[in-house]
Parts: structure tokens; sequence; C-alpha cells
């Protein structure tokens, strides 16, 4: 079974309301979070990087106070879209491990729609 | 944002033929790694390569991490319909903990 588990899987919203995504790590504690974006036929983009117990490290281009993440514990990290837009529709995906191996695991990914 | 250059785009083969894809870089890497995506599904890992030079199976999966350690190939043998997908390659440093990602391989198989 999945050891890296995202909710909710989809989730369509009215442009302007905030929509938060889960990542949790189901067996193992994940003292790091990535979180990235991919749009359709796309590959995978880097957003940040969260960290548990600080704050998260952005990548540049992308907007720190609209993609609010949260680590605050150790086996669950959220992604909030504030006031989303049609262009932040995309499937988002969290990778949680405790370190840099093959062995960290993907969420299934969020898709989000924003109407 | 930083991505590989992933090779080819898509493929269009026959069941049984054998398909190559690589990825090169600018940037070193100190892992290489290899996933399949299936849609609306989060990438799955297939091979992670950790030294230079190294050459590791899995299955009818073959990969490569090249020597300059810019560069990796995937290798997929007497391919089958199940082997449909997007196939992706990840550069990973160890000084940052970050996975950059190729921009994918679309793979077809016809029966």
């Amino acid at each position: 079974g999945a050891v890296v588990s995202q909710h909710p899987s989809w989730v369509i919203c009215k442009s302007g309301t905030s929509v938060k995504i889960e990542c949790r790590s189901l067996d193992f504690q994940a003292t790091t979070m990535f979180w990235y974006r991919q749009f359709p036929k796309q590959s995978l983009m880097l957003m940040a990087t969260s960290n548990e117990g600080s704050k998260a490290t952005y990548e540049q281009g992308v907007e720190k106070d609209k993609f609010l993440i949260n680590h605050a514990s150790l086996t669950l990290s959220t992604l909030t879209v504030t006031s989303a837009h049609p262009e932040d529709s995309s499937f988002y995906i969290c990778r949680a491990g405790g370190g840099l191996t093959g062995e960290l695991f993907f969420g299934e990914g969020s898709r989000l729609t924003v109407l | 944002g930083q991505q590989l250059n992933q090779s080819p785009q898509s493929m269009f083969i026959q069941e049984g033929e054998d398909v190559s894809m690589n990825c090169t870089s600018s940037s070193i890497f100190n892992t290489w790694l290899w996933y399949k995506q299936d849609p609306g599904e989060g990438p799955v890992l297939l091979i992670a390569l950790y030294k230079a030079g190294e050459l590791t199976s899995n299955g009818r999966l073959t990969a490569q991490f090249g020597i300059t350690r810019k560069d990796s190939f995937l290798n997929i043998s007497a391919s089958i319909p199940s082997d449909v997908g997007i196939y992706f390659c990840a550069g990973g440093s160890s000084n940052t903990g970050k996975l950059i990602f190729g921009q994918g391989t679309t793979l077809q198989v016809k029966p």
C-alpha cells in the first residue's frame, strides 16, 4: 500500500477560494517533504522544500504568499493554495522522506481544478 | 525551474521491441533516478543509481549512471503493452536533497 498519502485526490473550487492539500507519511517520519506541481503533459516542477518545524524554502518564481506550506509534524505537511485562480489548476504531488534516496516516496497526487 | 534534457519526447513501438531513452544535464548529479507515471497518479520509482558508471537492472529495465555524472539512460527490453506510460528521469543533489526532473518520455506500445 501507499506509504505517502495525499488528500484530497481531486478538488474543484471557485476562483478566489483557498484550497488545502494534505500530505501524510503513513509509516515513517518525514523530516523533509517536497511539493511539486505538474501541468498536463509536462514534467514535475519543484515548488518548495519543507522541513519539519521550520519555514519552507521556495523555488525561484513560486509565490510563498500564494502557496502556503506548513510542516507542523513529522508525518504531515500541508499546501494551501490561497485565492486560487484558473491558472493554478494543476496536479500537485508531494514527496516525503528523511534524506536523498530513491526510496523517498511520492504521494498519489492531488488534482486541483479552479473554475 | 531547472530541468534535465530528456529524449525522445515520445515513442510509438511494436510489442517486443527494445526501447532506449536518455537524459543529459549541464550539472553534475550525485543520484540518477528513473520513474514511471501513469495518468492521474504519482511517479513510481523504477531504478535508482547512486554511483558514476553504475549499471543496474530491474527485470526488463536497465539503467546506467553516466561516468561524467551528467547523463543517464534507461533501456526497456522486449516491451509489453503494460509498459505504456510516461517515463521521467530525475537527477538528485546530496547538497540540497532536491530532485530535478526531465521532461518525460511518453511510451506507447502497439500489441
